[in-house]
């Protein structure tokens, strides 16, 4: 079965970091396009990166700077390093695969872990 | 602010047709295929549209996409009451180079 683990999420103070891991199974995040979505409560969605089959990185202009997403190949895990956390980040995050025919990430993503929640407050 | 614009809401009863917009520009839409997501309350996002008018496998007919210009749309057909959820529209624009998604529109079955 294709599946996308999301964990990681938890209640972090204004500043600090924070790692969210996603495990994948059933197909290779090394051979995919993946991203980081997330949804503010009551929000809608809202892309944060992508990881490119090829290795590429690219980033929201709201994240750049702050957040890092990279892959593990050994262990089929994508992560998200989260640095300098504000309020504005709390949210559910998503970790997602581009449908692999894509030759090139465009938000086609077929496959949707749970997510997992990050709160950031004092 | 979303960089692709939908209308909050729409509704209709069952059985009927309902269509929702997603409106973009030229580096977005105007360039690039769309995608449309399901969005069930406390649930993940479902992929009901790739490539602006394709539909995953075991995704009903009932469901198409077509796009215009810097336009696009999702129609639902045949409307029921388990297609109450959140719809989303998603592209990738080139100018921000990054995946872009509209604000979301919630169908309400009447």
């Amino acid at each position: 079965e294709l599946q996308l683990v999301e964990s990681g999420g938890r209640m972090k103070q204004p500043g600090g970091s924070l790692r969210l891991s996603c495990a994948a199974s059933g197909f290779s995040v090394s051979n995919n396009h993946m991203s980081w979505v997330r949804q503010a409560p009551g929000r809608g969605l809202q892309w944060l990166a992508v990881k490119h089959r090829g290795g590429a990185t690219k980033y929201a202009d709201s994240v750049k700077g702050r957040f890092t997403i990279a892959r593990d190949e050994s262990t089929n895990t994508l992560y998200l390093q989260m640095n300098s956390l504000r309020a504005e980040d709390t949210a559910i995050y998503y970790c997602a695969r581009e449908e692999p025919v894509a030759v090139t990430a465009g938000g086609a993503f077929d496959i949707w872990g749970l997510g997992t929640m990050v709160t950031v407050s004092s | 602010q979303s960089v692709l614009t939908q209308p909050t809401s729409a509704s209709g009863t069952p059985g009927q047709r309902v269509t929702i917009s997603c409106s973009g520009s030229r580096s977005n839409i105007g360039s690039n295929a769309v995608n449309w997501f399901q969005q069930l309350p406390g649930t993940a996002p479902k992929l009901l549209i790739h490539n602006t008018d394709q539909r995953p496998t075991g995704v009903p007919d009932r469901w198409s996409g077509s796009k215009s210009g810097t336009s696009a749309s999702l129609a639902i057909s045949g409307l029921q009451s388990e297609d109450e959820a959140a719809y989303y529209c998603a592209t990738w624009d080139d100018s921000l180079n990054g995946v872009v998604f509209g604000g979301g529109t919630k169908v309400t079955v009447l």
